[in-house]
């Protein structure tokens, strides 16, 4: 059971290069997640998906696109990265929100820099 | 406009004594709260969490509380391990169907041996 994973770990883009983030969850989990933190701003939502096949927007969602195809993986793609988009992303899964008490589980991160 | 607060960057506590770390939030729609710890180069991991039923709720060496009048929130750890030292994130959200997290910028727990 690895739980949240992400690929790649480190990534170094040119202005203007496009990448995609991938992140997969073995839980079985209906929610995902991608968030990136930045020093001093703390961990703000990009996008989150709530099933298969559903995305929406969360906090910051300008520049980044998102697809959730399958149940287990959620994709992050950036089609023309900028400067500003140098952070640690991380993405994260939780079950359905039946309780209300169900905790986000975090993969290790992606630290990204654009030059 | 940060909705959850945590105004303390670091804090440093010696080994054995009591570390408390605080957390402030604006919106009065958060009905429950919890803190995640997260270590270097690793995703973060939760902690405790609290109900606005509740106003304490403990697991071990970890208690939070919680002040709803003054929409305030703090952790408890006794005692303080250096295993504990870490980032400390408060994040919140409310309960009708959204799953949401408002993150707070965290504190930076250093215990000294």
């Amino acid at each position: 059971n690895a739980g949240v994973t992400q690929t790649p770990k480190f990534r170094v883009l040119k202005t203007g290069q496009s990448m995609t983030l991938l992140c997969a969850q073995d839980m079985n989990h209906e929610y995902m997640y991608w968030y990136r933190q930045d020093p001093g701003m703390g961990l703000r939502l990009i996008h989150y998906s709530v099933g298969e096949g559903t995305t929406a927007k969360g906090e910051v969602p300008d520049g980044y696109n998102v697809s959730r195809l399958k149940k287990q993986n959620f994709l992050l793609g950036l089609e023309s990265a900028a400067p500003s988009q140098t952070s640690v992303y991380f993405c994260a899964s939780s079950q359905t929100h039946s309780t209300g008490t169900d905790t986000q589980y975090f993969g290790p991160g992606t630290r990204l820099t654009v030059l | 406009d940060q909705q959850v607060k945590q105004n303390s960057p670091s804090l440093s506590v010696q080994e054995g004594r009591i570390s408390i770390l605080n957390c402030d939030y604006t919106n009065s729609m958060f009905d429950y709260f919890l803190w995640y710890k997260k270590y270097p180069a690793e995703g973060p991991t939760f902690l405790i969490s609290i109900s606005s039923i509740k106003d304490k709720n403990e697991d071990g060496r970890f208690t939070v509380f919680l002040n709803k009048s003054a929409k305030h929130l703090s952790l408890h750890i006794v005692p303080s391990q250096p295993g504990d030292s870490a980032v400390y994130f408060c994040a919140a959200k409310w309960d009708f169907g959204n799953e949401k997290l408002t993150f707070g910028t965290g504190t930076r727990l250093t215990i000294i041996p």
